[in-house]
């Protein structure tokens, strides 16, 4: 099946400060990513879709000034959290469609975020 | 408006005691019907993809079945490495997003 990274797999913050999560497909080029919040014992929730060359569009309430993300290249997306605060901190998962006829979506193995 | 209902939230079962999960859906125009397994603090694995009612998918002790409604995935003679939280996702026509369930979460005892 076909790989997805994610980096870092863990981070610590202060409040106030920004964090970048990176998510690459290392097999497979992907113009269309996406971006996930779990909270403990939850399903996935969809924040944004990000998109090889242009805007990412972001889900109802999601804050696109807050969680801001770019799709520089083929295999790369990132995420980055502004000024986050400890309500920020969850679980973000990204994931990629494989391109092939299923389209199946490839999920990364997630990055903790913990903000003081 | 699309919608994923899994089945039960929580089952704890015996080694070798077999069972199925339930994924029920509301979706216009099914693309696609996505298993999922997710073990604690960490993404989800791929298990499988079904198309249209009557396709059936099996892998080791699993086996996912699909109906215009619902799907089951049947786990025969469980062991405790299979104990995770299930998934199930729809993909509808004209988008790549998915609608995720809630998940069960599986338990196997030794």
């Amino acid at each position: 099946g076909a790989v997805v990274s994610q980096h870092p797999s863990r981070v610590i913050c202060k409040s106030g400060t920004s964090v970048k999560i990176e998510c690459r497909s290392l097999d497979f080029q992907a113009t269309t990513m996406f971006w996930y919040r779990q909270f403990p014992k939850q399903s996935l929730m969809l924040m944004a879709t990000s998109n090889e060359g242009s805007k990412a569009t972001y889900e109802q309430g999601v804050e696109k000034d807050k969680f801001l993300i770019n799709h520089a290249s083929l295999t790369l997306s990132t995420l980055t959290v502004t000024s986050a605060h400890p309500e920020d901190s969850s679980f973000y998962i990204c994931s990629a469609p494989s391109g092939s006829r299923t389209d199946t979506q490839y999920f990364g193995p997630g990055t903790r975020l913990t903000v003081l | 408006e699309d919608q994923v209902t899994q089945s039960p939230e929580a089952l704890r079962l015996q080694e070798g005691e077999s069972s199925s999960l339930n994924c029920s859906y509301t979706v216009s125009g099914l693309r696609g019907l996505f298993w999922y397994r997710q073990d604690p603090g960490k993404g989800p694995e791929f298990l499988f993809t079904l198309y249209s009612a009557g396709e059936e998918k099996e892998k080791e002790r699993l086996k996912a079945t699909l109906t215009k409604k619902e799907s089951f995935l049947h786990i025969t003679a469980p062991k405790p490495e299979d104990s995770a939280t299930y998934l199930c996702a729809v993909r509808g026509s004209g988008t790549y997003k998915y609608i995720f369930g809630t998940g069960t979460r599986l338990k196997v005892l030794a």
